[in-house]
């Protein structure tokens, strides 16, 4: 078992290009989380999904972020015109079922640095 | 604003030294969890404890909840070198369906 795989592990982009960032869950998880950590923040949620569906986006910012999951074995997170202080650690979590009695299992995350 | 948050922002110990980070909530909640990060990675959890217990302990560590106060803790003894992390506590906002809330972290330096 692999584990979370998020690719790439760093990406720089000028200001107003776009990012997307790719996410493989661990294989059987049923839930699927974006989040994104600053020093200043800490660990923001951003959105997640449950076997495919979306379920609660919450946390992304309602312009520029989206998210989808086309099928069970990826996710990905883009950010259109991408501004300096999108610059973060994108990190994906996977869990096999939803509930906060549930381990979630991180990938390495994406560090994004925008120009 | 954040769910759950951590305190101190910072430590920093000896090997050997025991320390404790603190975490309060601010609503009702099914489990909470203790997550660590170490430089690179993303967090690995470390403990889950439920609303109906109090303590639960894994190996070195001990957390403890209090869910009158809203509050948990994370001991840990006999620190390493390899227990510099950064370390979150997670809560579920009383629903199955919520995604885990995570504070701002406390960072912890263990030096030789």
């Amino acid at each position: 078992n692999a584990g979370v795989i998020q690719t790439p592990r760093h990406k720089v982009t000028g200001k107003g290009q776009e990012a997307t960032l790719w996410c493989e869950p661990i294989s059987g998880h049923s839930a699927v989380f974006w989040y994104r950590q600053t020093i200043v923040q800490g660990l923001e949620f951003l959105t997640y999904f449950r076997n495919q569906a979306p379920i609660d986006d919450s946390g992304m910012p309602k312009e520029r972020f989206s998210a989808q999951m086309p099928n069970q074995s990826h996710s990905t997170l883009k950010i259109q015109s991408t501004q300096p202080q999108d610059s973060a650690v994108y990190l994906c979590a996977s869990s096999p079922r939803l509930g906060g009695q549930n381990t979630l299992y991180f990938g390495a995350g994406t560090r994004l640095s925008v120009l | 604003s954040q769910l759950a948050e951590e305190n101190p922002w910072a430590l920093s110990v000896h090997e050997g030294e025991s320390v404790t980070v603190n975490c309060s909530y601010k609503t009702s909640i099914t489990a909470l969890q203790w997550y660590r990060q170490k430089s690179g990675e993303g967090p690995a959890q470390l403990i889950l404890i439920r609303s109906n217990e109090r303590e639960k302990r894994n190996g070195r560590l001990r957390a403890t909840l209090d869910t009158s106060s809203q509050s948990s803790s994370l001991s840990i003894t006999a620190t390493r070198c390899e227990d510099t992390a950064v370390y979150f506590c997670a809560t579920d906002g009383g629903g199955n369906n919520n995604a885990p809330r995570f504070g701002a972290g406390t960072k912890l330096s263990v030096k030789p």
